[in-house]
């Protein structure tokens, strides 16, 4: 299994743009979770998802971000319009079936908005 | 580039020696733990885990210790070679929710 893939690796984008992460999980995980990772604040939960319809969102931080999961192996997170205060790593998490066990994290987008 | 180790706990530990990670939890009906390690530019990726009816589980080279009268949890890193440095973090697992600490840098010196 290739495991949770994100893409981009890497973003670096001027305040004011669009950005939109996306995350494949690992095939049959009926659970999607997109996590921000800080120096300041560790890692955060942003939003989740169960069988592609969005559980819990209250840890997205306001309504410049969005997350979509079209189907049960691709979802993007999208965050319009970016602030130097969203530069971040963002990482995409998947499990296969149970809300608090193990959950398998992607390596990451590092986010940079300058 | 931004490193995630740059304000966390550190523990420097000698090629070949054990370390120990300790991590606190709040929440008395945790019943699930788990710990990660995160390499630098890397997600975090599962270690070990124990559940709350236990109080030790060993793998390879680690050892997950709870202690729930003090809600305690420890990982025992045997014979901590240079690809143990990382960041660990502990997560605990109560009412269906999976909540982090805020890690612990390790830095093995050759």
């Amino acid at each position: 299994d290739a495991g949770v893939i994100q893409s981009p690796r890497h973003e670096v984008t001027e305040m004011g743009q669009e950005v939109t992460l996306r995350c494949k999980p690992i095939s049959g995980h009926d659970y999607l979770f997109w996590y921000r990772q800080t120096m300041m604040r560790g890692l955060e939960l942003l939003i989740y998802f169960n069988n592609n319809v969005p559980i819990d969102d209250s840890g997205m931080p306001e309504d410049r971000f969005s997350a979509k999961m079209p189907n049960a192996s691709f979802s993007t997170l999208k965050i319009q319009p970016s602030e130097p205060r969203d530069s971040a790593v963002y990482f995409c998490a998947s499990n296969p079936g149970l809300r608090g066990e193990t959950q398998y994290f992607g390596p990451g987008t590092r986010l940079l908005v300058l | 580039g931004e490193s995630v180790g740059l304000h966390l706990p550190t523990l420097s530990v000698q090629e070949g020696d054990n370390s120990i990670i300790n991590c606190a939890y709040s929440n008395s009906a945790s019943d699930y733990f788990i710990w990660y390690k995160q390499e630098s530019g890397k997600g975090p990726q599962f270690i070990i885990d124990i559940r709350s009816n236990m109080d030790k589980r060993q793998g390879q080279r680690v050892t997950v210790l709870l202690n729930k009268t003090v809600k305690h949890l420890s990982l025992q890193i045997a014979a901590t070679q240079p690809g143990d440095s990382a960041v660990y973090f502990c997560a605990e697992s109560g009412n269906n929710r999976l909540a982090f600490g805020k890690g612990n840098q390790v830095v093995v010196i050759p």
